[in-house]
């Protein structure tokens, strides 16, 4: 079965300043995606950023970026100049043949 | 643009109660799916819907079941509700066919309290 694990439960950073959170995986399959969902205070859970397996190269959403590593099964998301909206619970998640698989979960503060 | 719906957004039930935790959504799309949220453990899917008629077991069905008698609806039961049921609900929705589209459409959540 697959696994998403977010290691880092919560994490700060400074407004304007880069963060970068952590996700990996595991899966036996060669063709999948993977996500990253933001969940704010609101509970409206928010698509941040899609990368498709198959691309090499990583995908990009104006200030959000991910770092994809297939070999090594790794999925971060780098949020640069972080603002105090970027506030919220952010989830990686896999999706493969059928069903989607999420991580735990790691909140995220922004200090002003 | 886009809309799924949650009848509750919070609901307080007794332990026994038969619980009914309602979606809609109006996007005409195939999939859908009910997950639970917890902390520590992110979200959960519980069951989920192909089409009309048509579910699969998620990760943790035990005490939950579904109907899907209409494309737009698709409705989690708690037989018989029980405090560790107490969670998060979420509902989504998925368009199919459309890989370069590929994402999940949530509603925002029923906060279920089972005392």
């Amino acid at each position: 079965a697959q696994t998403v694990t977010q290691s880092q439960p919560e994490m700060s950073v400074q407004e304007a300043e880069t963060v970068t959170l952590s996700c990996t995986y595991d899966t036996s399959e060669s063709d999948y995606y993977l996500f990253w969902y933001k969940q704010p205070p609101s509970r409206q859970m928010i698509l941040v950023i899609r990368q498709e397996a198959y691309k090499q190269q990583n995908a990009t959403e104006n200030r959000f970026s991910v770092n994809f590593q297939k070999a090594a099964k790794s999925f971060s998301l780098k949020i640069s100049d972080s603002q105090l909206g970027d506030a919220a619970m952010y989830f990686c998640a896999y999706r493969g043949a059928q069903k989607l698989v999420f991580g735990q979960g790691t909140r995220l503060t922004i200090n002003p | 643009d886009v809309k799924v719906t949650q009848s509750s957004r919070y609901l307080v039930k007794r332990t026994g109660e038969k619980v009914f935790l309602e979606c809609v959504q109006d996007m005409d799309h195939e999939n859908m799916f009910w997950y639970r949220q917890d902390p520590g453990l992110g979200l959960r899917l519980i069951y989920f819907s192909y089409d009309v008629k048509m579910k699969e077991k998620g990760d943790i069905p035990e005490g939950y079941s579904v109907s899907r008698e209409k494309k737009e609806r698709f409705s989690l039961i708690l037989e018989s509700a029980s405090t560790n049921q107490t969670s998060m609900y979420l509902c989504a929705s998925r368009e199919t066919g459309r890989p370069t589209n590929e994402k999940l459409f949530f509603g925002s959540g029923t906060q279920l309290s089972v005392l």
